[in-house]
């Protein structure tokens, strides 16, 4: 069965390091990868986008790469911040239950604290 | 603001009632999705339309209904509300699909008791 696997534990981070997120999917053939964040009691936010065909993807602090041979994405946030505090959530496109061939299903989120 | 908009932001149900859970938006975007979101859960995918007119079921449609007559109004319907149905509703949209980011609304806050 498909299946997409973050990091269910709290990642703890010190200000001012790299904070590094994990998405491991099996059984998927994605043609997209979406990562967004999510804070307590509000709808998820979208970050970042990446296709197939793209290794990498840069905007401001946030970095994705894509390793399709791995079945993983990596989600970086460079100089973090308390502010960067949240839940945040892989996504991928197709899947069985993702809503047709364009539709996205998620992961379960990895909450990240970043300590002052 | 340009956005989803989700009305109500909580609702407290008893069991067998009904309840329409409103959703609109004002970007023309064509995809519209309903997910719920259970604590330490994944986003669950309820039903999705890919255009006025045109609805399908996701991965947990049971107990639930919707209709898509606008591109802007996309409506979930709980039919005779069961306790398994509290959860976190939350309304996206997006352009063309998975090619483009989602916009979600703030969500509904549903318990039913």
């Amino acid at each position: 069965s498909q299946k997409i696997e973050q990091n269910s534990e709290a990642l703890n981070i010190q200000e001012g390091k790299t904070a590094t997120l994990t998405c491991n999917y099996t059984n998927y053939s994605p043609a997209y990868l979406q990562w967004y964040r999510q804070d307590p009691g509000r709808g998820p936010v979208f970050l970042l986008l990446i296709r197939e065909n793209e290794k990498e993807k840069r905007k401001e602090r946030l970095k994705v790469t894509f390793d399709t041979t791995l079945k993983q994405s990596l989600f970086h946030i460079t100089a973090s911040q308390p502010a960067d505090s949240a839940t945040y959530l892989c996504a991928l496109a197709g899947g069985t239950f993702g809503g047709g061939a364009d539709g996205l299903t998620f992961g379960k989120g990895t909450h990240l604290i970043i300590q002052p | 603001n340009a956005g989803v908009t989700q009305t109500p932001k909580f609702r407290i149900l008893k069991i067998g009632q009904s309840m329409t859970l409103q959703c609109a938006q004002d970007m023309n975007h064509n995809y519209m999705y309903w997910y719920r979101q259970d604590p330490g859960m994944g986003l669950k995918l309820i039903y999705y339309s890919v255009g006025a007119g045109i609805t399908d079921k996701g991965e947990v449609p049971n107990g639930y209904n919707v209709s898509r007559s606008t591109t802007e109004d996309f409506p979930l319907r709980l039919e005779l509300a069961a306790p398994s149905q509290t959860s976190v509703y939350f309304c996206a949209s997006s352009r063309t699909g998975s090619n483009y980011g989602y916009t979600f609304g703030s969500g509904t806050r549903l318990t039913v008791v």
